[in-house]
């Protein structure tokens, strides 16, 4: 079963404007984190952002948030003040606490920043 | 800086032929992955190696096997190469994989299939 959705196959944003890329995950795991991960036309994967299911707060790096909601299991990432250069695929993936530890990664979502 | 290095950026091969896709990383995590990429799918994990000469299936391992005779060093095997193995290939590496250790990621290859 998947258990990481990313609804939003492509996005546009407008330069200089926030963003915010969706995410929602299935887990019946107390303990699992979630990772935001940007892919450039290069290939290779960046890794950006880090949320701990256990983190009272939410998770910042730079012009980089997560949004979140333990609830509604979503954990949107937000990015601040777009730049050509965040032009890019954007993958939400999550570790469970608990079997292999490996990763689940979602669809993607290609984002697209207009001058 | 941790790096991982894939042994090709782009392969082309043809239909039956064994190809090798050789991963190494230079931080001695005792974790290797091999993942594929395919659009509108994310990336699904073929297998993992949580230390030499060890290896775990992952969610697709059928027409697949790996080798890890040393721990810097991961290889993805296709015995007999089929056009649906077209596809973007990208090998991770990481220490135990716990929290917030996140997984690194080489270059990818993409490979073509005739």
């Amino acid at each position: 079963a998947q258990k990481i959705t990313q609804t939003q196959p492509g996005m546009f944003v407008q330069e200089k404007e926030a963003v915010t890329l969706d995410c929602t995950y299935d887990t019946s795991d107390p303990s699992y984190g979630l990772f935001w991960y940007k892919q450039p036309s290069s290939g290779e994967m960046i890794f950006l952002i880090y949320q701990g299911s256990y983190d009272q707060q939410n998770a910042t790096e730079g012009r980089y948030s997560l949004n979140f909601q333990k609830a509604r299991k979503s954990a949107n990432l937000v990015i601040s003040a777009s730049q050509l250069g965040d032009s890019a695929m954007y993958f939400c993936a999550m570790r469970e606490g608990s079997g292999n530890n490996d990763m689940r990664f979602g669809a993607g979502t290609r984002l697209t920043v207009k001058p | 800086d941790v790096k991982v290095t894939q042994s090709s950026r782009y392969l082309v091969k043809r239909t039956g032929e064994k190809v090798f896709l050789e991963c190494v990383q230079d931080m001695d995590h005792e974790n290797m992955f091999w993942y594929r990429q395919d659009p509108g799918l994310g990336l699904r994990l073929i297998y993992f190696s949580y230390d030499v000469k060890m290896k775990e299936k992952g969610d697709i391992p059928e027409g697949y096997s790996v080798s890890r005779e040393k721990k810097e060093r991961f290889s993805l095997i296709l015995e007999s190469a089929s056009t649906n193995q077209t596809s973007m290939y990208l090998c991770a590496s990481s220490l135990v994989p716990r929290g917030r250790e996140t997984q690194y990621f080489g270059p990818g290859t993409r490979l073509l299939v005739l």
